[in-house]
């Protein structure tokens, strides 16, 4: 089984819609958790850090679910420009593990 | 603040030949790492250092892959001899360990290497 894993996608959604996707940890000890954004023939770039009592950026609304061992990323009001494959990321003390990501695209 | 520099930014090399890359994390950043990316699928970590020491090289193709940190600051990959499936994006990454838990990392921009 993978440490992390995810619905690669492709999320296919009109502007302004909400979308939302999953990931899964097999690692019960798992400390800290995060979303990153990738862009095609970029580099991953940190979204947002996912705390137990969830959080909010803008129109990015993350939550963490440790009894069940999952993690989800919702957008809110979708631009374009939210456009990217999304990275799920699980760290157990120093190392980190990376999902294959979920890939979304927002069409006008 | 300047970022995670690489060099070279591409690179294709045959079989067979080697093959270095370069990185100098963010100043202060003790840590850093060595990631495959290759299409379609998340980094895979191939090595970390904790300053100029190796934390965890446990997915490292040791038979063909090396990688150093001697000052604790830049380093170096490299791929000797190179195959095919070596064909990936290889990001490097800084972080720092984050008060309250857990290793927030920052990407360089990679380096694509295909191998022909």
């Amino acid at each position: 089984r993978k440490e992390v894993e995810q619905d690669p996608g492709p999320f296919n959604v009109p502007e302004g819609a909400t979308v939302a996707f999953n990931c899964t940890y097999s690692n019960s000890a798992s400390q800290s958790f995060f979303w990153y954004r990738q862009d095609c023939r970029k580099e991953p770039k940190l979204l947002m850090s996912v705390y137990s009592s969830g959080n909010e950026d803008g129109r990015f609304t993350a939550q963490l679910n440790r009894a069940s061992q999952y993690i989800s990323l919702l957008i809110r009001d979708s631009k374009l420009s939210d456009s990217a494959t999304y990275l799920c990321v699980v760290t157990n003390d120093y190392k980190l593990s990376f999902g294959a990501g979920t890939t979304v695209t927002v069409r006008a | 603040e300047a970022g995670v520099a690489q060099s070279p930014r591409y690179k294709i090399i045959e079989k067979r030949q080697s093959v270095a890359f370069w990185c100098n994390p963010i100043s202060g950043h003790a840590t850093l790492y060595w990631y495959q990316q290759i299409l379609g699928q998340g980094p895979k970590l191939l090595i970390q250092f904790q300053n100029n020491g190796v934390v965890d090289d446990s997915q490292l193709p040791k038979d063909r892959f090396s990688a150093e940190r001697l000052k604790g600051v830049d380093s170096t990959l490299k791929i000797q001899p190179a195959k095919l499936e070596d064909s990936a994006v290889y990001l490097c990454a800084s972080s720092f360990k984050r008060e309250t838990g857990g290793y927030e990392q920052y990407f360089g921009p990679g380096t694509r290497l295909t191998v022909t």
